[in-house]
């Protein structure tokens, strides 16, 4: 089956560094995203990985291991405004996204 | 990257009566998606639109139930018929792009049923 994991709810607190992580098991792999969705709103595209490797967006990177179908979300300097569910999505053989539950990230001052 | 706008954006409906959620793209896009989001879940794929081809409905999700139309390609409509509680929730559409086809969302459509 298809399957990904990422914990549920993760608290960190405003200026530290957090590691979200996700595991998958797709058929096929075209790619993997993250994405944000703050509460009451529509998720955000925030990265795309295909190869292994890390990307780094500005505060953000994502990493990749498709060896291990493994990947982490990483937020520098957290600020206040990044408290968000932040969605691990990976895109199968069909190019169709499976979604991730979504880890919640609460931040405190 | 693409706009997507979404009519209406809320609604509160009765019991048995159907209702109809528009998504219009600023851009020609092949591929959107529809999906519904249950308050404090992921997302869940209710079906893809293809324009030129009938939609692909997800396991669970039958055409009598959401009924969907793409007509050209940047604009969809998807209803929800014969609504029950149970269909109280966030509806989204979403287009992907080129490779990699990342997916765009529209602001959503807040649905409570009565």
């Amino acid at each position: 089956g298809q399957n990904i994991d990422q914990p549920t709810e993760m608290t960190a607190t405003e200026g530290a560094i957090v590691q979200i992580n996700c595991t998958y098991q797709t058929s096929g792999f075209n790619g993997l995203f993250w994405y944000q969705q703050h509460a009451g709103e529509a998720p955000t595209f925030l990265s795309y990985n295909v190869l292994d490797g890390l990307e780094e967006k500005g505060r953000f990177s994502s990493f990749l291991s498709r060896s291990k179908g493994y990947s982490y979300l990483l937020l520098k300097e957290l600020q206040m405004k990044d408290s968000a569910s932040y969605l691990c999505a990976v895109s199968d053989s069909n190019y169709q996204l499976i979604w991730g539950a979504g880890t919640k990230l609460i931040i405190k001052p | 990257s693409a706009v997507i706008s979404q009519k209406p954006s809320r609604d509160i409906c009765q019991r048995g009566t159907s209702l109809t959620i528009q998504c219009q793209v600023d851009s020609q896009v092949t591929m959107m998606f529809w999906y519904r989001q249950q308050p404090g879940q992921s997302l869940t794929l209710i079906a893809t639109a293809n324009q030129g081809s009938e939609a692909t409905y997800e396991s669970g999700f039958v055409i009598d139930k959401f009924p969907i139309s793409r007509p050209n390609l940047t604009f969809s409509t998807l209803t929800v018929s014969n609504m029950s509680p149970e269909d109280s929730s966030i509806y989204l559409c979403s287009v992907a792009l080129s490779d990699p086809y990342e997916q765009y969302f529209g602001p959503g459509t807040r649905l409570t049923v009565t």
